[in-house]
């Protein structure tokens, strides 16, 4: 059965990055392609980030546009997301899922959280 | 982008049939059936129980039902039980491998 174990976060200031990371095992990582979702506190699920089996294609939400950088390592079965410029409407839990079949985000990390705070 | 729309809160008693919609636009669930459902309880990771619309994965009860009309989708949560009380997300493909969460339903078994 597929697992993400997600790994990194935690606090940062204003202005400051972190890299957060998702290691996969239990299914064939580099055929799919994976996404962060975050829920900042209180609030909905929110998708931001897409990037296709190969690497080769990443896709952003508008609000993380030019701050945030999706990346994945194959060789490592590990995907990456490298967090900049961070606001304090960042402040959230950062969920990794695989793009399963149908477009569907079946298998989840456990969550981190990230803390934006001066 | 706008978050796809949900209601705020659902409830029913205990064997009760309820339903959540989740309006989109045609930019996103008018376009396409690859709408998905996912039930998350809180400080647990979110669950998919619906994909492509209307499909179950494997192991998700069948009282959990989708489907599509137009702009909106709609989950069915049929033999409602206390295990069922949840937030509960719909997510639209939205074109060019982005995607659209609902604004999220809290639902409250009676």
């Amino acid at each position: 059965e597929g697992q993400l174990v997600q790994s990194g976060g935690g606090l940062a200031q204003p202005g400051g990055s972190l890299r957060l990371s998702c290691a996969a095992s239990g299914f064939t990582f580099d055929i799919y392609s994976m996404t962060w979702v975050r829920q900042a506190p209180g609030k909905g699920l929110e998708w931001i980030s897409t990037i296709s089996h190969s690497g080769g294609s990443t896709f952003y939400a508008d609000s993380v546009k030019g701050r945030f950088t999706i990346s994945r390592d194959n060789s490592k079965n590990t995907l990456y997301l490298q967090v900049h410029s961070l606001r304090a409407e960042d402040t959230a839990v950062y969920y990794c899922a695989d793009n399963g079949d149908y477009a569907a985000f079946e298998i989840w990390g456990q969550g981190t959280m990230v803390t934006v705070s001066s | 982008q706008s978050a796809l729309t949900q209601p705020a809160s659902v409830s029913g008693s205990p064997g009760q049939s309820i339903t959540i919609s989740c309006t989109g636009t045609s930019s996103d669930v008018g376009t396409y059936t690859l709408v998905s459902w996912y039930q998350h309880h809180p400080g647990k990771v979110p669950k998919l129980i619906i994909y492509d619309g209307s499909k179950r994965p494997s192991g998700v009860s069948n009282r959990f039902s989708g489907s599509k009309s137009g702009n909106t989708a709609s989950l069915t949560i049929s033999g409602l039980q206390a295990e069922d009380e949840a937030d509960y997300y719909c997510c639209s493909y939205a074109g060019s491998s982005t995607f659209v969460f609902g604004t999220g339903t809290k639902v409250t078994v009676l």
